[in-house]
């Protein structure tokens, strides 16, 4: 059973643009999502979280937007850069409990 | 700044061998985890610690163990090694719930 999904497995995007990443989930318990990036052969980085009580949360050029009612979360990019390319994974916990991943989505960005 | 430290960077086994990954944290961080990644998959979860001496499974235990002697490292033992092994494997760590894991760089381990 997939707590956490991410169903685009790629995104390709020109440099410049947006880059929206969604995930979705399904544990109503869910309350600290998370993103990271992952490039080839190294280990996933911290991008950005959220907890829920916010809707909202900025960090530079990355921001990420919860919708609890819909339970959907989404990575945007503004704007995308070529060194940007690279899995992202969302990642949700319950409190007290351990961080559950999606399966990734690789994004290209276009110079 | 090590941050979490695994070795080796890439092995590979026999069928039946064992072998041991290793994953140290200079952080003093509680909590330590061992997840594995499959090619299109996320990150499962193996086995997990929150503090030294307590370790508990996670979402795919079977053929492995682990240990928690210190609060540093968090050694992963792989018995009887099988082709369903073949993965890349990660160590993280956190300071506590509510916080981001930190991770190793990963340990590419292919079984054949």
């Amino acid at each position: 059973d997939q707590q956490v999904k991410q169903n685009s497995p790629s995104l390709s995007v020109q440099e410049g643009r947006i880059s929206i990443l969604n995930c979705d989930y399904t544990n109503s318990m869910f309350d600290y999502f998370l993103w990271y990036k992952k490039y080839p052969a190294e280990g996933p980085t911290f991008l950005i979280s959220i907890s829920s009580i916010k809707d909202k949360n900025e960090d530079g050029r990355f921001t990420v937007f919860l919708n609890k009612s819909a339970k959907h979360l989404s990575l945007h990019i503004v704007p995308s850069q070529p060194g940007d390319s690279a899995v992202y994974f969302c990642a949700a916990e319950a409190y007290g409990n351990k961080l559950v991943f999606g399966a990734g989505t690789i994004l290209r960005v276009k110079s | 700044n090590a941050g979490v430290t695994q070795t080796p960077k890439f092995r590979i086994l026999k069928i039946g061998q064992s072998m041991t990954l290793q994953c140290t944290q200079d952080m003093n961080h509680n909590y330590m985890y061992w997840y594995r990644q499959d090619p299109g998959m996320g990150l499962k979860l193996i086995y997990y610690s929150v503090g030294a001496g307590i370790t508990d499974k996670g979402e795919v235990p079977n053929g492995y163990n682990v240990s928690r002697s210190t609060t540093e490292d968090f050694p992963l033992r792989l018995e009887l090694a099988a082709p369903s092994q073949t993965s890349v494997y990660f160590c993280a760590s956190r300071p506590g719930t509510g916080n981001g894991y930190t991770f190793g760089s990963g340990t590419r381990l292919t079984v054949v």
